[in-house]
């Protein structure tokens, strides 16, 4: 089976630096993803690793750590739009992919 | 290039009722899965089509169905509607492959009262 940890709730301050961990226990591993999704509306791509190392996106970064089942997702710059929830997805077997339960993130001023 | 598209988008059912749901893939996707979200949870995947068949399932009872045509639309039905049955359901398509990132829908808002 598929087991992701993620914390639930994360406040931080516009401008800032925030670090999102997620951890994972799965029986097939194709990539991990993570997804933004805002209040009311869909999850949105913002990452895919699957090998070891961090990827870079402009002001958001993920890396990847297969070997502790660890992922984490940095956020640059905090902006007040990115309040949102964070969601950690692995890609087992059989196509599955398995979310976590999100980190509300909240950007204050 | 067209997003994925979900109808309807909010829909009351009593307990017991069927219900079906609508997925319109983004184009050039063969791969739809749907999925449930209740609130302040994350997606839990119910299944996923690919070239009209099953190709994969969640921890989910066998009065959740689904249907891949040929245009890569799709449908999630269930049946004997039950209280706990209301959430979020969203449907994604992707290419085939486990490191396709999923593109979702705006999902339907399911109340079963």
């Amino acid at each position: 089976g598929q087991n992701i940890d993620q914390p639930t709730e994360m406040t931080a301050t516009e401008g800032a630096i925030v670090q999102i961990n997620c951890t994972y226990q799965t029986s097939g591993f194709n990539g991990l993803f993570w997804y933004q999704q805002h209040a009311g509306e869909a999850p949105t791509f913002l990452s895919y690793n699957v090998l070891d190392g961090l990827e870079e996106k402009g002001r958001f970064s993920s890396f990847l750590s297969r070997s502790k089942g660890y992922s984490y997702l940095l956020l640059k710059e905090l902006q007040m739009k990115d309040s949102a929830s964070y969601l950690c997805a692995v890609s087992g077997g059989y196509q599955k992919v398995t979310f976590g339960t999100g980190t509300k993130l909240q950007v204050i001023p | 290039e067209t997003g994925v598209t979900q109808s309807p988008t909010h829909l009351i059912k009593t307990r017991g009722q069927q219900v079906t749901l609508r997925c319109s893939s983004q184009s050039g996707h063969n791969t739809v899965s749907w999925y449930q979200q209740a609130l302040g949870q994350g997606p839990q995947f119910i299944f996923q089509y690919y070239r009209e068949e099953e190709n994969g399932r969640g921890n989910f009872p066998p009065r959740f169905s689904g249907l891949q045509f040929p245009n890569y639309s799709s449908e999630l039905n269930v049946n004997a509607l039950e209280l706990d049955d209301s959430a979020l359901y969203l449907c994604a398509s992707s290419l085939t492959g486990g490191n396709s990132p999923l593109h979702f829908g705006n999902g339907t808002r399911l109340t079963v009262t």
